[in-house]
């Protein structure tokens, strides 16, 4: 069984500060994926990242894949309240296209 | 807005009941997904068709059952209900080459009483 740890869980900062949430797993995956999920909504892809060692940016935000594609990193800049969310890792591996999610890093930017 | 189409968005139900889900996938995605999301447990993979036919199977107990039919809409039903059946179950839908995105619906916020 594949499993995505993310951390931390909660994170709750002021406007303007930079953070960096991780996600990690004891598997290599063939791609990972970063969604945001805002609440009453489903997940929406932010990112998709599939070579090790790619990084990838997104306005604020920089996505990072790990050498050996087992982790990754996404990190945002100068945070704003419109950051809020509950950000969610998934991999994906083998041959059926199955996500498989972490738990999600739920941030709270703090005006 | 996804394109993804989930039905009913919220549904009340009584422990020992049956429900039907219903998903209507992005158009032209041949790939159905179902997940259960709770706070303890997260985004949970159920089950996954793809054109008609099941693809892959998850976490999905056997009280749970999905089918994807030829108009390639998808239902998820979830019988003998228990309490801790109460979560959100999204369907997702994608193309099934490269490395594709998968497009959420808004999900169907379910409370077993």
């Amino acid at each position: 069984t594949q499993l995505l740890e993310q951390s931390p869980q909660f994170l709750s900062i002021q406007e303007g500060e930079n953070l960096t949430v991780y996600c990690n797993s004891s598997s290599v995956f063939s791609s990972l994926q970063w969604y945001r999920q805002e609440p009453g909504e489903g997940p929406v892809l932010l990112v998709t990242v599939v070579t090790g060692g790619e990084v990838k940016k997104l306005k604020r935000l920089t996505f990072q894949f790990g050498d050996a594609r087992k982790d990754s990193s996404l990190h945002i800049t100068a945070a704003q309240p419109g950051d809020t969310g509950l950000y969610l890792c998934a991999g994906r591996g083998g041959s059926n296209y199955k996500l498989t999610f972490g738990k999600g890093t739920l941030l709270t930017v703090n005006p | 807005d996804s394109g993804v189409t989930q039905t009913p968005k919220h549904l009340i139900t009584a422990t020992g009941q049956r429900v039907t889900l219903r998903c209507s996938p992005r158009s032209g995605d041949l790939s159905v997904y179902w997940y259960q999301q709770s706070l303890d447990q997260g985004l949970q993979f159920l089950i996954q068709y793809y054109n008609g036919e099941e693809r892959a199977k998850g976490n999905i107990l056997e009280r749970f059952s999905a089918q994807q039919f030829p108009d390639l809409h998808s239902e998820l039903n979830l019988s003998s209900l228990e309490l801790g059946d109460s979560a959100l179950y999204f369907c997702a839908s994608s193309v099934i080459r490269g490395d594709p995105e998968a497009f959420f619906g808004q999900g169907t916020r379910l409370t077993v009483v």
